[in-house]
């Protein structure tokens, strides 16, 4: 079963920052916070991942609340190849075997001209 | 950079064919998944293998069956394809316990 909660779309204007919610009220204390993004006839795309702490990359920044129940993935200067669909997801990081992920529906992020 | 491949980019069969759709990981990965991607619908997990010989169900094993001789190449066989198979068919692949890779993925149409 999902463990996320996304809005189904957003829009976005060039040039602004993008800001997709994801709650994840029953995270347990183990779990990571992945996001990954899917343009339109590819694979997705692994963006960034977060235990508690706020987390920053080349792509975006990652915002846990300090509760950990929600997050914030943030595209500083949206552009139009930012639309796609993204997705959050929350995995627990461990060695065993069986450690899938569990993509929904994800959030339709489309970035206007 | 990770590079997994599948086989073909769009597929065309008839029903009741065998069908076999491959994918190969260039990075020496012990985990290997397949899923489906129908709309509105999300990605749904088919099967995975976390080593060479091992598989696992997923969500939606029905209907498909898996096959990983190698490590770098995991397999997805439809034993006797059906109309609602069509789908877009994405493999990945992940070292341990870590982010997933995926393919370009396949668009499999069940005529």
């Amino acid at each position: 079963d999902a463990k996320t909660t996304q809005p189904p779309s957003m829009d976005c204007a060039e040039g602004r920052a993008a800001n997709l919610p994801c709650n994840h009220s029953t995270i347990s204390g183990n779990e990571y916070v992945y996001w990954y993004r899917q343009i339109h006839s590819q694979g997705p795309q692994y963006i960034i991942h977060g235990l508690k702490n706020n987390e920053t990359n080349e792509m975006a920044s990652l915002i846990i609340t300090e509760d950990r129940k929600s997050s914030t993935l943030i595209l500083p200067h949206a552009t139009l190849r930012d639309t796609a669909v993204y997705y959050c997801i929350v995995r627990a990081q461990t060695a065993n075997t069986g450690n899938q992920f569990y993509f929904g529906t994800g959030t339709s992020l489309t970035v206007i001209p | 950079d990770v590079k997994v491949t599948q086989s073909s980019r769009y597929l065309v069969k008839r029903t009741g064919e065998k069908v076999f759709l491959e994918c190969v990981q260039d990075m020496d990965h012990e985990n290997m998944f397949w899923y489906r991607q129908d709309p509105g619908l999300g990605l749904r997990l088919i099967y995975f293998s976390y080593d060479v010989k091992m598989k696992e169900k997923g969500d939606i094993p029905e209907g498909y069956s898996v096959s990983r001789e190698k490590k770098e190449r995991f397999s997805l066989i439809l034993e006797s394809a059906s109309t609602n198979q069509t789908s877009m068919y994405l493999c990945a692949s992940s070292p341990r316990a870590e982010k997933l890779f995926f393919g370009s993925g396949t668009q499999l149409s069940v005529l």
